[in-house]
């Protein structure tokens, strides 16, 4: 299985901050990369895809970048509505595998 | 608009079986890959299940072999998820989540989401 790490698990950040996420697979994955966004009790909510595609409706502060093993999701300018928790997941091969999630807290 | 909705979980115990579904609306359910997602307590998210399309392939996680089936109603726009065998560890909110591309020979990931149904595992 394709094994996906996440660094920080935690991140503090005020309003305003320039946010990254790293997401690293333990083989090449391609562009084979999607970031999601998740608030308390909701569900996950798609933000890219292939890696640096964003999802439509998703606002021009997020992005994200990399191929092979190496990922970062980028937040321009953090907004009160970014806090929240951010997941990687791969979808190379089977299992889909989702990293352990970043929570970026005030 | 897309919507997602999941019932059927519950408090169940150990060994017990119980049978999850998600009522799709808003696309054509027939044309799109459909997936189980979970997610336990305070933990990150678990692929779980797929099932293509037109039903003809179906995958899963192997802590879940030989226990879950995944399987849908096109005619009922419904995804359902039959649990056997329920451990401890398959406690946790189950999402029912759509694969983005109608027709795809091949999955990819998950543009929508339902509000997920929670699992308690317990005796």
């Amino acid at each position: 299985d394709i094994q996906m790490t996440q660094s920080p698990s935690t991140l503090s950040a005020s309003v305003g901050d320039r946010v990254t996420i790293t997401c690293r697979a333990s083989q090449s994955i391609s562009n084979w990369l999607a970031w999601y966004q998740q608030k308390p009790g909701k569900a996950p909510k798609l933000l890219i895809y292939d890696a640096s595609n964003l999802e439509s409706g998703v606002p021009s502060r997020f992005s994200g970048s990399g191929s092979g093993t190496e990922f970062t999701l980028t937040i321009s300018s953090l907004q009160p509505d970014d806090f929240a928790t951010y997941h990687c997941q791969h979808y190379k091969n089977y299992p889909r595998t989702f990293g352990q999630g970043t929570k970026v807290e005030i | 608009e897309v919507q997602l909705v999941e019932s059927g979980g519950g408090l169940v115990q150990p060994g017990g079986s119980l049978k999850l579904s998600c009522a799709a609306s808003g696309f054509t359910f027939s044309s799109y890959w459909m997936n189980w997602v979970r997610q336990a307590p305070g933990k990150g998210l678990e692929w779980v299940a797929n099932i293509k399309h037109d039903g003809s392939e179906r995958y899963y996680v192997d802590s879940v072999k030989g226990r879950f089936y995944i399987s849908r109603d096109n005619a009922r726009n419904s995804l359902f998820l039959q649990i056997n065998s329920l451990r401890a560890e398959d406690a946790a909110v189950y999402y029912c989540a759509r694969d983005p591309n109608p027709g795809s020979l091949w999955p990819y990931y998950f543009d929508y989401w339902g509000q997920g149904t929670l699992l308690t595992v317990s005796s």
